[in-house]
This record gives C-alpha cells, sequence and structure tokens, in this order.
C-alpha cells in the first residue's frame, strides 16, 4: 500500500536533547512537508523541500532542522535550540507535476519532560 | 492578515442532518485552489474535497460539497446527511497560484449526536 509513514507515534524526550522523527513515503513524490500542530491551532509549516538536497524554511523553522538526501525520506531534527518543541507534528507529501493536495501521515506526537 | 479564517470552534449536528462548516479566505492570487482536510481524533489528516479558483462548478465528493462563493471568498464545506463518523476537526487550506506552501485554518470541531 502507498502512504506516508511517521515513527514513532509518541516519543518522550529530555529537556537539552536532540530528537530525529522520522517521515517515509513510498508514493513517489517529489515535494515534502513538515507541520507542527498545537491545541486549538491549525498547521505550521516547518520546513518544506521539493526536491532532494534542496529544503526550505517555512513560518516556524527556528530550533528545527531537517535533510533531504533521498526522494522517499524526509527526517525533522527537533534541537535543544526549540524552546517549546511539545506538540504534534504531521509530515505531508505531494507530487510536483500536477499534484494537487498533500497527503499526510500519522503524526509524531513528541513530549519534552 | 490570516489568509484562511475559521469563525466556529465548534459545531454540533444532529445524526442525518446537513452541517455547513465556515471558511473564508484572503489572497489577490487570481489562481489558488481551496482545499477541505477532515482530522479524526486518531491525529491523520484526511483529504475530502478540493475546490480550484477557476473552477465553474462547486465540488462535490459524496456526502461532502463546497459551496464556493468566489466574490464573498468563502468556500464553506457542507456535509449532507452527518454520521456518527463524522465527528471530528476539519481544516481549510489553500494554496496560492503554483505555490509550494499550504495556508490552514485554526479548524472546527465537529460533533455529531445521535
Amino acid at each position: 500500500d502507498g502512504g506516508i509513514t511517521q515513527s514513532p507515534k509518541y516519543l518522550f524526550r529530555k529537556e537539552g536533547q536532540n530528537v530525529t522523527l522520522s517521515c517515509e513515503q513510498n508514493l513517489n513524490h517529489d515535494a515534502m512537508y513538515w507541520y507542527r500542530q498545537d491545541p486549538g491551532q491549525g498547521l505550521r509549516l516547518i520546513y518544506y523541500s521539493q526536491i532532494v538536497n534542496d529544503f526550505q524554511k517555512g513560518d516556524i523553522a527556528e530550533g528545527y532542522s531537517v535533510s533531504r538526501e533521498k526522494k522517499e525520506s524526509f527526517p525533522l531534527t527537533v534541537t535543544s535550540a526549540q524552546k517549546n518543541p511539545t506538540a504534534f507534528y504531521l509530515c505531508a507529501s505531494r507530487a510536483w507535476a500536477g499534484g494537487r493536495e498533500q497527503f499526510f501521515g500519522p503524526g509524531t506526537r513528541l513530549t519534552v519532560l | 492578515a490570516q489568509k484562511i479564517t475559521q469563525t466556529q470552534p465548534g459545531m454540533f449536528v444532529q445524526e442525518k442532518e446537513a452541517v455547513t462548516l465556515d471558511c473564508t479566505y484572503d489572497t489577490s492570487d487570481p489562481s489558488y485552489g481551496l482545499f477541505w482536510y477532515k482530522q479524526p481524533s486518531s491525529g491523520e489528516m484526511i483529504f475530502l474535497i478540493y475546490q480550484g479558483s477557476y473552477d465553474q462548478q462547486n465540488a462535490t465528493e459524496g456526502r461532502y460539497s463546497l459551496n464556493f462563493q468566489k466574490a464573498r471568498k468563502s468556500a464553506n464545506l457542507v456535509i449532507s446527511a452527518s454520521q456518527l463518523g463524522d465527528s471530528a476537526m476539519y481544516f481549510c487550506a489553500m494554496r496560492e497560484g503554483t505555490g509550494n506552501q499550504f495556508y490552514f485554518g485554526t479548524g472546527t470541531s465537529l460533533t455529531v449526536i445521535p
């Protein structure tokens, strides 16, 4: 089945630690996105990537980093510089040529202890 | 200014009734796309329906239809014959032109009452 996987579903980290969230897609999509969702708010864009080895900052990139070494994978690292990292993180992808809607993964809920 | 505004934080509807979820948008680009997503308690975002700015007809997908009023910049989602499984958060989103970024509203929580 084609789709997007995110792991783990729940993640706990101690304050001051970096943590990497995984996002993998087998839809052959070119574009991939990371969003952060907080209670009562919509989705806010952290980073997006149109092609391998290229990515752009979104509205709230501070304290986050990404890489795009393979078309299928777009991991997000939440660094210790992110002041309030507890949130729900969603990964999405979209076909570049003729792609319309985004397809989303199941999300990772990160809690900083 | 907010690109997407959803003014209804929470809505209730009786099972089998229709419900309208409001969405207004703000853009100066003549070419744009409007999207509605459903987010159940599990968290995953499910695409429901799309409307392009140049589409002449209102979009429909099964029990979902989009009431597109271009002059008023509104793109309301209509769910007909509500089911208990429709209880979820609903998000309106927009993409401008050939841009890469999608703008999301704050969402509406829909509860279907048996």
